[in-house]
């Protein structure tokens, strides 16, 4: 199993500000994957982040919202932009190896308030 | 597209009685589903998950789940439920169409087991 770490654990942020998330394992994965969880909400998938190449959004998100970054096998970053109350949320970061069989591994979440 | 389905937004138990969570899952070809476990302010933490074989799956925590092909089912259960039980659960199934393979997550449920 991987084990993940993000950081910050928790933030409270102005609207209108920018926040950086980071997340980091300790082995080197394929896939890294971004995730919103409203309160009281399933898990939403916002991107997938695979090293060397742009992330892939799903519909709804767009990079200038939610840039990220994959500079290496380990290590992803999701940038929150120009935050509004709306954006308070629970945000993890997931790593898998894309096969069928394997689980995804979550990390333990970066929770946003936006004032 | 692939999708799962959680008919119940809260269970309530008392300690000590059997628990059942349901789940249903609609796929196209075979299912590859996952139960993961989301307790206060944690990530989210991988239960069991269901390729192929025995229809009784173990995972952690004593927990088990019963994939059941004709009703399209994967129950969660566990024989005897504890007060630290009590989380948020998600069903999942591994979404085969979609880049990565990554999973799609059902709305959860909450699961409430009273001294």
């Amino acid at each position: 199993s991987a084990v993940i770490s993000q950081k910050p654990s928790r933030d409270i942020c102005q609207r209108g500000t920018s926040l950086t998330i980071q997340c980091q394992v300790d082995s080197q994965v394929t896939m890294m994957f971004w995730y919103r969880q409203q309160p009281g909400q399933s898990l939403t998938l916002i991107a997938t982040a695979n090293q060397g190449s742009e992330a892939t959004y799903e519909s709804g998100f767009v990079i200038d919202k939610f840039p990220i970054s994959r500079p290496n096998l380990t290590f992803s970053t999701l940038t929150v932009s120009n935050m509004s109350p709306e954006d308070s949320s629970i945000y993890l970061c997931s790593v898998g190896s894309g096969g069928r069989y394997n689980e995804q591994f979550f990390g333990p979440g970066t929770r946003l308030t936006v004032l | 597209a692939q999708s799962v389905a959680q008919p119940e937004d809260q269970v309530n138990v008392a300690e000590g009685n059997p628990l059942t969570v349901k789940c249903t899952y609609s796929v196209s070809g075979n299912p590859y589903l996952f139960w993961y476990v989301q307790y206060p302010n944690r990530g989210l933490q991988f239960l069991l998950k269901y390729i192929t074989g025995d229809n009784l799956v173990k995972g952690s925590y004593g927990f088990e789940a019963e994939f059941n092909k004709s009703q399209t089912s994967f129950h969660l259960k566990k024989p005897s439920a504890l007060v630290s039980d009590s989380a948020l659960y998600f069903c999942a199934v591994r979404d085969l169409n979609r880049a990565g393979n990554m999973l799609t997550f059902g709305g959860g449920t909450r699961l409430m087991v009273k001294p």
